[in-house]
């Protein structure tokens, strides 16, 4: 098993462009999730999803959309990328117990 | 905000030494986790206490949860210089529906071990 795989691994951008981050996961997982971490803190929850077609907004999520139309899938867009959403990109797939992390994605807003 | 509060925020240790983080957090909780992430990577989940539970083992690694106090302390013993990463503790809340899929982590504890 591949786990949770995330594309891609670093991306510039400039100030209102719009993007895709991938995420996929071949667990079977129901769960997957969308976090931010900036320096010197912990995790922050963008959006999660309970399973294919349910998302629901978490801690942060203005300026992030996301959808899940299959079980393995859960991208997540930047409608206007702004300096403020430069970050470090970590999605998780789970089970109703520990989550599973994929490599992150390193994105710079300038 | 954050869930959790982690103290101390940089411990520096030799190798052959145990080491000690402690993790605050603030609503009630399905279970408390501890996660490893090495710099630059993904984090690693490393053991799991929930919140009917009061200590958990895992090899050297050693949880403690006292839900009247919300807090939890991660002991990690006889350390090596592979253990050198950063720490974080992430509560599953009972607070706002469903559970799964959602952990409020701490701002984290950086461990330093020395050989």
């Amino acid at each position: 098993n591949a786990g949770v795989t995330q594309t891609p691994k670093f991306q510039v951008l400039k100030t209102g462009q719009s993007m895709t981050l991938q995420c996929a996961q071949d667990m079977n997982h129901e769960y997957m999730s969308w976090y931010r971490q900036d320096p010197g803190m912990g995790l922050r929850l963008i959006h999660y999803s309970v399973g294919a077609g349910i998302t629901d907004q978490g801690e942060v999520p203005n300026g992030y959309n996301v959808s899940r139309s299959t079980t393995e899938d859960f991208p997540l867009r930047l409608l206007s990328a702004a300096p403020s959403q430069t970050s470090v990109y970590f999605c998780a797939s789970s089970t109703r117990s520990e989550q599973y992390f994929g490599p992150g994605t390193r994105l710079t807003v300038t | 905000s954050q869930q959790g509060e982690e103290d101390p925020q940089a411990l520096s240790i030799q190798e052959g030494e145990n080491a000690t983080m402690n993790c605050s957090y603030k609503t009630s909780i399905n279970n408390l986790q501890w996660y490893r992430q090495n710099s630059g990577r993904g984090l690693v989940h490393l053991i799991l206490i929930r919140s009917n539970e009061r200590e958990k083992h895992s090899g050297r690694l050693r949880v403690t949860l006292d839900t009247s106090k919300k807090s939890s302390s991660l002991l990690i013993t006889a350390s090596r210089a592979a253990d050198t990463a950063s720490y974080f503790c992430a509560t599953s809340s009972r607070v706002g529906g469903t559970s799964y899929g959602k952990l409020t982590f701490g701002q984290g504890t950086i461990l330093t071990v020395h050989p």
